[in-house]
């Protein structure tokens, strides 16, 4: 595609409910990133994956939290049993290569836990 | 882990003044990204250093690294109001992470 795409753009939960947070990365992109931005913050890494494969998680705040790429294209997040302190914008990115190529972001999926 | 800290968090400036963001890391690194952010928006990438020394030059924006000092600047020129947003700076690790700073909100006003 044009860009990297993800739905849904916003979501509302109640709390405790389980959500699934999608990304489509541009065509033929190796290394995919998941992010998590609070309010007038910056984007803090959550998780990355290079094909299938899921390298580093190290930014995963809970075991709520889970990230997949089965097919090494479109990638899952998924929070189990949402808390408040969920509500954030989850943003997806990829990029062509595993290293020293830009990155191009997603528009994000604003969570809400109510 | 890797630290990024920006200075200034919040930039108010005229139409066709100067001025400069900072960004500041904590551990070497020669592979740095700004990025521009919208209200509302996603992330747009501006510029990719990736060696010492590197300068890029977009318009009425420069981006320079330094990365024996570890540190990036991005000199703004003769500001219009088009460039109001939050400016991102990014610093890759050696584990491919992206390191954010907190931004620098910059309103450019007439």
């Amino acid at each position: 595609g044009a860009g990297v795409s993800q739905s849904p753009r916003y979501k509302v939960a109640k709390r405790g409910q389980d959500v699934a947070l999608r990304c489509d990365p541009i065509s033929g992109h190796v290394s995919l990133f998941w992010y998590q931005q609070a309010l007038g913050q910056g984007p803090e890494f959550l998780t990355y994956f290079q094909n299938e494969a899921q390298l580093d998680k190290s930014g995963l705040p809970s075991d709520r939290f889970f990230a997949e790429r089965p097919e090494g294209s479109v990638s899952t997040l998924k929070i189990q049993r949402t808390q408040q302190e969920d509500s954030a914008v989850y943003l997806c990115a990829s990029r062509q290569g595993p290293v020293n190529t830009e990155a191009f972001f997603g528009q994000g999926t604003r969570l809400t836990v109510v | 882990e890797l630290k990024v800290e920006q200075n200034p968090l919040f930039l108010s400036m005229q139409e066709g003044k100067n001025y400069t963001i900072y960004c500041n890391y904590s551990t070497t690194s020669d592979r740095l990204y700004w990025y521009r952010q919208d209200p509302g928006k996603s992330l747009e990438s501006l510029f990719v250093l990736l060696s010492n020394g590197a300068v890029k030059q977009e318009g009425r924006l420069m981006a320079s690294l330094d990365t024996k000092a570890r540190l990036s600047t991005l000199h703004i020129t003769a500001a219009v109001h088009d460039l109001s947003a939050t400016y991102f700076c990014a610093v890759e690790n050696t584990g491919n992470q992206f390191y954010f700073g907190t931004g620098t909100s910059l309103t450019v006003i007439p």
